[in-house]
């Protein structure tokens, strides 16, 4: 069936460099989005989201990207931080009514 | 503005024993939705709530769990009886609205021994 996936599993980047993360999608009718942030123990908390109209959308040192071409989504991290170590689920709106949420990536932040 | 209440935190139990875990969404949030979330994965909706009206229950599975929104506001999810594979983390999200932003609690943790 159609379902929402992340390229890496786990990703580890220097702190202070810029982080990217990736997530694929292949219902092309999908016209909502979303990235939540998880840390252990709690649940998932609202990053960014981003409609079909839109290629990119700014939030304060995160930047989102659509590629509708290619079904690609993509979160970026600026200058990352150790409180961002977490992981990071996109979910997509199939059918403006249920979210599906994809595996998850793993972000650690090396001191 | 608080956020998604959940209770409890933790719970263990025995297999075959009922358990339930309750939700009070954010205060004008229409939509209540049950997540299930498997270790290393995302959250599987189980029950998306119109107000009151379970309007997709589809991935419930039904010969076990049974959920409630009475009034419209807080919400009730019940195991009866509860299997080894139902160990999971349960997560409650709320929106003002169907395909609106989602937020979630904190989430129950079930250990089922």
């Amino acid at each position: 069936g159609e379902s929402v996936g992340l390229h890496l599993p786990t990703l580890s980047v220097q702190e202070g460099d810029n982080s990217i993360i990736n997530c694929a999608y292949s219902n092309s009718a999908s016209d909502y989005f979303i990235w939540y942030k998880q840390e252990s123990g709690k649940g998932p908390q609202f990053i960014i989201d981003i409609r079909s109209n839109m290629d990119k959308r700014q939030g304060q040192r995160v930047t989102v990207l659509l590629n509708k071409t290619v079904k690609h989504l993509s979160l970026q991290i600026a200058a990352t931080q150790p409180g961002d170590s977490a992981v990071y689920f996109c979910a997509e709106n199939m059918d403006g009514q249920n979210f599906v949420f994809g595996p998850g990536t793993r972000l650690s932040v090396l001191p | 503005e608080a956020g998604v209440v959940q209770s409890p935190r933790y719970k263990i139990i025995e297999k075959k024993q009922p358990v339930a875990f309750w939700c009070n969404p954010i205060s004008g949030h229409n939509t209540l939705y049950w997540y299930r979330q498997n270790l290393g994965q995302g959250p599987e909706l189980l029950i998306r709530y119109e107000n009151e009206e379970a309007v997709d229950d589809s991935q419930l599975p039904k010969d076990r769990f049974s959920a409630e929104r009475l009034k419209g506001v807080d919400s009730t999810l019940k195991i009866q009886p509860a299997e080894l594979g139902d160990s999971a983390v349960y997560l409650c999200a709320s929106s003002r609205r169907e395909a609106d932003t989602q937020y979630f609690g904190p989430g129950t943790r079930l250990t089922v021994l």
